[in-house]
């Protein structure tokens, strides 16, 4: 049972515009969600990360928004730089540390 | 302060072999996560290990199997490997202590596993 979705296997986007990764998710008890970005060969790195008390979180580029209502956050990379081309990770975590992810999406952001 | 490291980055078996993989987390980390990585199921948690114990634990069989030492380091272990177990490895550390809120997980760089 997958509690976690990005229905988006992959997006590509010009550079210096915006980028927006999807996540969908079932589990009503989720109260933490992180994004994370991971290039290959390398093991995912923290990206920014949103409590479930607030609806939008932003640090620099990267800007993440939460709709509970809806169970869907979403990733806003604004503007994109080919440097952000990786694939992104949306993870969902309860009970302090049962972290459950989705299956990714790889974002290409051509020059 | 160094990263999480894993060991070995690269595993080659064959079916029915058991593999064991070695995680050392980043220094001061108590809680080690295993996951598995494979195309199209993107990561799916294993298991978690606090101070030595497992505290959670994915849907995955009974083959899979983990343990945590003294020193925080931890291995998983594959018996009676199957072509499906083909995936990248990966372990994250978190200084989350007990009872604290949700932490954010720093990940090592994988071991790959390829079961021929």
């Amino acid at each position: 049972d997958q509690q976690v979705k990005q229905n988006s296997p992959s997006l590509s986007v010009q550079e210096g515009r915006i980028s927006i990764l999807n996540c969908d998710y079932t589990n009503s008890m989720f109260d933490y969600f992180l994004w994370y970005k991971k290039y290959p060969a390398e093991g995912p790195t923290f990206l920014i990360s949103i409590s479930s008390i607030k609806d939008k979180n932003e640090d620099g580029r990267f800007t993440v928004f939460l709709n509970k209502s809806a169970k869907h956050l979403s990733l806003h990379i604004v503007p994109s730089q080919p440097g952000d081309s990786a694939v992104y990770f949306c993870a969902a975590v309860y009970n302090n540390n049962d972290m459950r992810f989705g299956a990714g999406t790889r974002l290409t952001v051509k020059p | 302060k160094a990263g999480v490291t894993q060991t070995p980055r690269y595993l080659i078996k064959t079916r029915g072999q058991q593999v064991t993989l070695s995680c050392s987390p980043i220094s001061g980390h108590r809680s080690v996560s295993w996951y598995q990585q494979t195309p199209g199921q993107g990561l799916q948690f294993l298991f978690e290990y606090f101070s030595e114990t497992q505290r959670n634990k994915g849907n995955f069989p009974g083959r899979f199997s983990g343990r945590q030492f003294s020193n925080s380091r931890s291995e998983m272990n594959v018996s009676t490997l199957e072509l499906g177990d083909s995936a990248l490895y990966l372990c994250a550390s978190s200084s989350l202590t007990s009872g604290g809120g949700a932490d954010t997980q720093y990940f090592g760089p994988g071991t790959r596993l390829t079961v021929l």
